[in-house]
């Protein structure tokens, strides 16, 4: 079992590039989630997916879309990227009634 | 899901019991009270958590007050390795839910 599998784990990006951060999970898990965290900061929720087919917006969606494939993948993408991005994005995934499980992080940098 | 406060750092002696509060008073019937820690920057990780008995596993103890508005989370014998920061979180145990963090207590533990 490789549990939460985020990929790229460090980019780079100019202003105004776009990308999209991957993370899958293989533990059949219903709810995902996306989590930024800045410099001293805790974790902020961007958007999350209760289940295959829904998405609905966390605290700080602005600038931010997501896709959720599959049960297994839950992608986030940054359309035009600004420099206010640059932080560690992490993915979660948890099954009813039980703790998050989270992904080692995607370390982005917006120059 | 119910707000929660807590004190933005701690320092404990490696040895001693480390007590790490949180407030959580607004915190409904049917949330319970989750507790991870972030090591450096890796991913957070799940401790334990509770719904207002007392628990205990092999890595902490949890103590939730009777009228649930507050809990304390409990290293018994600290570490230099359990310096990370903590996070306290109420919630339900459905997974449709959307998961807030708060900044945490970053917990310092000295030789």
């Amino acid at each position: 079992n490789a549990g939460v599998t985020q990929t790229p784990k460090f980019q780079v990006l100019k202003t105004g590039q776009s990308m999209t951060l991957q993370c899958a999970q293989d533990m059949n898990h219903n709810s995902m989630y996306w989590y930024r965290q800045d410099p001293g900061m805790g974790l902020r929720l961007i958007y999350y997916s209760a289940s295959e087919g829904t998405t609905d917006k966390g605290e700080v969606p602005n600038g931010y879309n997501v896709s959720r494939l599959n049960k297994r993948e839950f992608s986030l993408r940054l359309e035009s990227a600004a420099p206010s991005q640059t932080s560690v994005y992490f993915c979660a995934s948890r099954p009813w009634g039980s703790p998050l499980h989270f992904g080692n992080g995607t370390r982005l940098t917006v120059t | 899901d119910a707000k929660t406060t807590q004190p933005p750092s701690m320092d404990c002696a490696e040895g001693r019991a480390a007590n790490l509060p949180c407030n959580h008073s607004t915190i409904s019937g049917n949330e319970y009270v989750y507790w991870y820690r972030q090591i450096h920057s890796q991913g957070p990780q799940y401790i334990i958590h509770g719904l207002k008995n007392n628990e205990t596993n092999e890595m902490a103890s949890l103590i939730i007050t009777e009228d649930r508005k507050s809990s304390t989370l409990i290293l018994p014998h600290a570490t230099l390795r359990d310096t990370a920061v903590y996070y306290c979180i109420v919630h339900f145990t459905n997974s449709g839910y959307a998961l807030n963090f708060g900044k945490g207590t970053s917990l310092l533990v000295t030789p």
